[in-house]
């Protein structure tokens, strides 16, 4: 089956500096690769997705990078806020009904 | 706006008792979803369902079961609890290969 890494576990930024979360995949049918946000003691919620027709995504401050050649996919947070610390996930899926997810990453702004 | 219900945030049960989650989604989503969250472990799957009656063991089934007799519900029963099933669980469900949706989460501790 997939087995998708994540890396590193946990991040500390500055407020306002960028912060990059890296996911690497093994299965090369993978196409849907969204990423979660999960603040604490809340429930996972997405907030960024790319299909593996598309190289780059970007929605505000938060970007997603694709490379399907090396299979890894990463999360870019630009001008981190303390309202971004919270842990994010990766996942692949290549049907929909199954999802694997990263370890997650702890992330922490410091103001 | 997608709801997704667990019937308890809390629970704490005897090793060998028979434990019962539920998750109720209101979206009529045909996939529904159970994963486990355990710190550095992040989400792995136990079991998903892509329709009514239909299941298909994920990453770590052994020791659960499920039952999906209705669209909206999807229960997770642990047949004999043990102390290494303590755990943050996640419900989660979702149309097609689209945003997975997921509950509040039950912290279940087996004593």
């Amino acid at each position: 089956g997939e087995n998708v890494e994540q890396h590193p576990s946990t991040l500390s930024v500055q407020e306002g500096d960028s912060a990059v979360i890296k996911c690497t995949y093994s299965d090369s049918a993978s196409n849907y690769f969204p990423w979660y946000k999960q603040e604490l003691g809340k429930r996972p919620q997405l907030i960024i997705d790319i299909r593996s027709n598309v190289g780059e995504k970007k929605d505000q401050r938060i970007a997603v990078t694709l490379n399907k050649t090396a299979k890894h996919f990463s999360l870019h947070i630009t001008e981190t806020q303390p309202e971004d610390s919270a842990v994010y996930f990766c996942a692949a899926s290549f049907t929909g009904n199954q999802f694997y997810f990263g370890t997650g990453t702890s992330l922490t702004v410091i103001p | 706006d997608v709801k997704v219900t667990q019937s308890s945030r809390y629970l704490v049960k005897r090793t060998g008792e028979k434990v019962f989650l539920e998750c109720v989604q209101d979206m009529d989503h045909e996939n529904m979803f159970w994963y486990r969250q355990d710190p550095g472990l992040g989400l792995r799957l136990i079991y998903f369902s892509y329709d009514v009656k239909m299941k298909e063991k994920g990453d770590i089934p052994e020791g659960y079961s499920v039952s999906r007799e209705k669209k909206e519900r999807f229960s997770l029963i642990l047949e004999s609890a043990s102390t290494n099933q303590t755990s943050m669980y996640l419900c989660a469900s979702s149309r097609g290969q689209g945003t997975q949706y997921f509950g509040p989460g039950t912290r279940l501790t087996v004593l």
